[in-house]
C-alpha cells in the first residue's frame, strides 16, 4: 500500500501552496500531516483529515475527497518551507504508511 | 511537558546488532502505543515498528520482519528497539514517536523525539 505524494511544490511568500496526498485506503483511514525541517523531529499540523493541533498556525488546513487528501498553506511564510508528509493506515488497520513526501519551496 | 529522548546509535558493520532505547517522561507511559520510524539520508520518513500500550500487541514493516524488535519495559516508562542483521541500507536516524491511543496503528503521532543515528558500514 502506498501512498502518493508530488516531489516537489513551489510558491512565492504570500501565496497558497496545496499538497496532494492519494492512495486507495485514504476513503476507510485518516490522513495525517507532518512538516519536517533538516535536524529536526516531525511536527503534526494536520489530524484526522483536517483538524489542526493547538499552536499550529490558521492558515494550516487540511481536506479530503476520495481517495486524495490535501494540505493548504494560506499566506505562505518563509518559515513554512519544509518536506511535508502525509501518513495513514492501510485499510485493516495492521501498519502505518507515509507518504514519500513534498518538498514545499518558497521562492 | 512531554518528552521523548532516543539513545543507542552509533557505528556499527554490517551484519551487527544494536539495541535502541527511548525514555519518555511527562504523560501516562503505559496508557499509549508507542512505534519507532526511521529517515535514511536524503530518503523520505519509513515508519519501523509499533507497539501497543500494554506491550502485547506489535507491529513491523515487511521490510525488517524477521530482524527488529520492539519492546517497551512500563515500569521503566521506555521502548526499545532491538535490531540485528544490519544492512548498509538501514543507515538512518532512528526516531520514537508516541500514539495518541492504547493500541492499533490508524492514529497519528503526536510527540516525537529528536531521534538517534544508525551507521551502517564497514
Amino acid at each position: 500500500y502506498e501512498l502518493t505524494q508530488p516531489p516537489s511544490v513551489s510558491v512565492s511568500p504570500g501565496q497558497t501552496a496545496r499538497i496532494t496526498c492519494s492512495g486507495n485506503a485514504l476513503s476507510k483511514q485518516y490522513a495525517y500531516w507532518y512538516q519536517k525541517k533538516p535536524g529536526q523531529a516531525p511536527v503534526l499540523v494536520i489530524y484526522k483529515d483536517n483538524e489542526r493541533p493547538s499552536g499550529i498556525p490558521e492558515r494550516f488546513s487540511g481536506s479530503s475527497s476520495g481517495t486524495t487528501v490535501t494540505l493548504t498553506i494560506s499566506g505562505v511564510q518563509a518559515e513554512d518551507e519544509a518536506d511535508y508528509y502525509c501518513q495513514s493506515a492501510d485499510s485493516r488497520g495492521t501498519y502505518v504508511v507515509f507518504g514519500g513526501g513534498t518538498n514545499l519551496s518558497v521562492l | 511537558e512531554v518528552q521523548l529522548v532516543e539513545s543507542g546509535g552509533g557505528l556499527v558493520q554490517p551484519g551487527g546488532s544494536l539495541r535502541l532505547s527511548c525514555t519518555t517522561s511527562g504523560f501516562t507511559f503505559d496508557n499509549y502505543a508507542m512505534s519507532w520510524v526511521r529517515q535514511a539520508p536524503g530518503k523520505g520518513l519509513e515508519w519501523v515498528s509499533a507497539i501497543s500500550a500494554s506491550g502485547g500487541t506489535t507491529y513491523h514493516a515487511d521490510s525488517v520482519k524477521g530482524r527488529f524488535t520492539i519492546s517497551r519495559d512500563n515500569s521503566k516508562n521506555a521502548l526499545y528497539l532491538q535490531i540485528n542483521s544490519l544492512r548498509v541500507e538501514d543507515t538512518a536516524v532512528f526516531y520514537c514517536a508516541k500514539g495518541i491511543a492504547a493500541a492499533g496503528v490508524g492514529d497519528w503521532f503526536d510527540s516525537w523525539g529528536p531521534g538517534t543515528l544508525v551507521t551502517v558500514s564497514s
